[in-house]
């Protein structure tokens, strides 16, 4: 079985613009969740989305959005980015009910914000 | 809500000696799980652990999670190069459909 893969693997953009991240579950796969990780923080949940529905979001500003497609892959969009914006941003997916779910994660997308 | 501390920060080891983290969490868990990050990799699950006072062992690594189900520390025996990363543990609330709280990771060095 496939992994989870995530595109792109490395970005660079500049202040102000906005930036698109994929990601795709394993197969059969139908939580994905989203983490930002910085080397202070740890990893820091930013949501998580279950058959097309944001079922919880971590506390980042309306900046940070998402989406799940009906093939259960998952993007997040982060609009007008800022330096501190600039981080890991990982994957990961799982069968169903994230808490008692292994989360199985991607390789991440790693985002320099110039 | 919920919180889990996860202690020391750092550790760095002679090769041979063992090495021990520990999560804490402010509330009762339902589960624990354990994640292993190798330097520039991504979180790898290791074990779940899900009984109060639980003990698994995966070779020189043993896992414990405690009677209270607040708390929970992974062990390594005889640590090997091959142990270098940063270990998570991630936390499941009580309550419904929340997030796995994760700790901010210990990260392992081994010198040979």
């Amino acid at each position: 079985k496939a992994g989870v893969t995530q595109t792109p693997r490395y970005l660079i953009k500049t202040r102000g613009q906005q930036v698109t991240l994929s990601c795709s579950p394993i197969s059969g796969h139908r939580s994905v969740s989203w983490y930002q990780q910085t080397p202070g923080q740890g990893l820091q949940f930013l949501f998580e989305y279950f058959s097309e529905t944001q079922r919880n979001k971590g506390n980042f500003p309306g900046r940070f959005s998402g989406r799940q497609f009906s093939n259960s892959r998952s993007e997040m969009n982060v609009s007008t980015l800022e330096l501190g914006d600039s981080a890991l941003y990982l994957c990961a997916s799982s069968l169903a009910q994230i808490q008692r779910e292994t989360q199985y994660f991607g390789p991440g997308t790693r985002l320099l914000v110039l | 809500g919920q919180q889990v501390m996860q202690i020391p920060q750092y550790q760095h080891v002679q090769e041979g000696e063992d090495f021990t983290t520990y999560c804490n969490s402010s509330t009762t868990l339902s589960n624990i799980q354990w994640y292993k990050q190798r330097p520039g990799g991504h979180p790898v699950f290791l074990i779940q652990l899900v009984k109060s006072g639980e003990v698994k062992k995966q070779k020189r690594l043993t896992f414990q999670f405690g009677e209270a189900k607040k708390n929970s520390s992974l062990h390594i025996t005889a640590t090997q190069t091959t142990d270098v990363g940063t270990y998570f543990c991630a936390g499941g609330g009580l309550s419904g459909n929340t997030p796995l709280v994760f700790g901010k990771g210990t990260r392992l060095s081994v010198i040979a």
